[in-house]
């Protein structure tokens, strides 16, 4: 039972390179989640989508792309790397239900520094 | 947008003491408010929720209350454990949002063995 899956757990990037973070949920879950967490500040929203082929921005998404092909993946890239963006990165799965909001289930995020 | 606030922002117990936790929200149509706790290096963990149709909710030596009128909702953890040490959010969300989560600035919870 893996449930949300974040790769890779730690990486280091040099100014200006790009990379992209993977997320893989096994839940068959319709909304996934990115956040980014820095010291003190809470999580805050980077991108959501709420199925596949369809994404929306969330409080801090200067920076970042994503895309939603299928239901399983939701992979986050950072184009050009900013020491803005060493952060620690979750991505989450929730699904719809008839109650309303649903809880969210966490990876176990990417620890990502840029120097 | 929903703003949430959450304090204190580090709180020390003796073990088998009590914690208390408190957050406010400003968006009166918030009507789902999850707590989760972070353990280091770890992402977080469900640990309650309530919704605004329920004042109250407990699980075992964890509950939640809620106040709709003040916009403020609480987590009380009784007889504290050094298991109970982490960090722990608070979070509000409104049905219709895409399930948007807007989450306080975490509290860490230190339990004195």
């Amino acid at each position: 039972n893996a449930g949300v899956t974040q790769t890779p757990k730690f990486r280091i990037l040099k100014i200006g390179q790009s990379m992209t973070l993977q997320c893989t949920q096994d839940m068959n879950h319709n909304y996934m989640y990115w956040y980014r967490q820095d010291p003190g500040m809470g999580l805050k929203l980077i991108y959501y989508s709420v199925g596949a082929g369809i994404t929306d921005k969330g409080e801090v998404p200067n920076g970042y792309n994503v895309s939603r092909s299928t239901t399983e993946d939701f992979p986050l890239r950072l184009e050009l790397a900013a020491p803005s963006q060493t952060s620690v990165y979750f991505c989450a799965s929730s699904y719809l239900g008839g109650q309303g909001n649903q809880p969210q289930h966490f990876g176990d995020g990417t620890r990502l520094s840029i120097l | 947008g929903e703003n949430v606030e959450q304090h204190p922002s580090t709180l020390s117990v003796q073990e088998g003491d009590s914690a208390v936790i408190k957050c406010t929200y400003s968006d009166s149509a918030s009507n789902y408010f999850p707590w989760y706790k972070q353990e280091l290096g770890k992402g977080p963990q469900l640990i309650i929720d309530i919704r605004s149709n329920v004042g109250e909710k407990k699980d075992q030596r964890i509950a939640v209350t809620l106040n709709k009128t003040a916009k403020h909702f609480s987590l009380h953890i009784t007889e504290t454990q050094p298991e109970d040490s982490a960090v722990y959010f608070c979070a509000a969300s409104k049905f219709g949002t895409g399930n948007q989560f807007y989450f306080g600035t975490g509290t860490s919870l230190t339990v004195i063995p």
